[in-house]
């Protein structure tokens, strides 16, 4: 059965730093990957999409990365500010016949200004 | 503005009552989904459905049922069969199954 693991659970940083989130999956064989940013008590917005042909995908501040062949992928902010503090959530789809999102628990970031 | 609206944001059931919660998006995507969320746990998936009129079972199916006769619509009932209902529901539609999932701002349930 296909899990996720996101490390650290939760992470707390001063304003300005670049930092790196963790998603890693007991299953190597991921279709796709896609990273999600939620803030309490709010659905999750998509921030970046790695399709399968695909290795990294950035946008502004932000980089995903996926290397298939371990079953990892990391998600780079550069130069944090306050307004990212939010639970961030990596999901992976296993494809077949079912293409579900399998998710993970999530990164709790807080950006003290 | 396209998106996904689900409604209501807070919805309070009583113990044995059926409730149903809309998920409606004007995205044109075939494919939508429902979630269930809880403190601690990533998010698992109820059911799914990838064309109107057809819809699968996800991971914890049990006590809940939908319905797919519009595109643009996937209503989710919780019943009276489900213990625990107590959590936030989340609702996601895709162009088709594995392409970007977009999310709608959630409906949190709670029983009383």
């Amino acid at each position: 059965k296909q899990e996720v693991t996101q490390i650290p659970a939760a992470l707390s940083v001063p304003e300005g730093e670049n930092l790196v989130l963790n998603c890693s999956f007991t299953d190597s064989a991921i279709y796709n990957l896609q990273w999600f940013r939620q803030d309490p008590g709010k659905g999750l917005t998509s921030l970046l999409l790695i399709q399968s042909s695909q290795r990294e995908q950035t946008s502004g501040r932000l980089n995903a990365s996926l290397d298939k062949s371990s079953g990892r992928s990391t998600l780079y902010i550069a130069a944090s500010q306050p307004g990212d503090s939010a639970t961030y959530l990596c999901a992976g789809l296993t494809g077949g016949a079912t293409n579900k999102l399998i998710f993970g628990t999530g990164t709790l970031l807080a950006v003290q200004p | 503005d396209g998106g996904i609206t689900q409604s209501p944001k807070y919805l309070f059931r009583k113990e044995g009552q059926n409730v149903t919660l809309s998920c409606e998006q004007n995205l044109n995507h075939d494919a939508m989904y429902w979630y269930r969320q809880d403190p601690g746990q990533g998010l698992r998936l109820i059911y799914y459905s990838q064309i109107v009129n057809d819809f699968q079972k996800g991971d914890i199916a049990e006590g809940y049922s939908v319905s797919r006769e519009k595109k643009e619509s996937f209503p989710l009932t919780v019943t009276s069969a489900q213990k625990n209902p107590t959590a936030f529901y989340l609702c996601a539609s895709s162009i088709v199954g594995g392409s970007e999932a977009f999310f709608g701002q959630g409906t949190r349930l709670t029983v009383v």
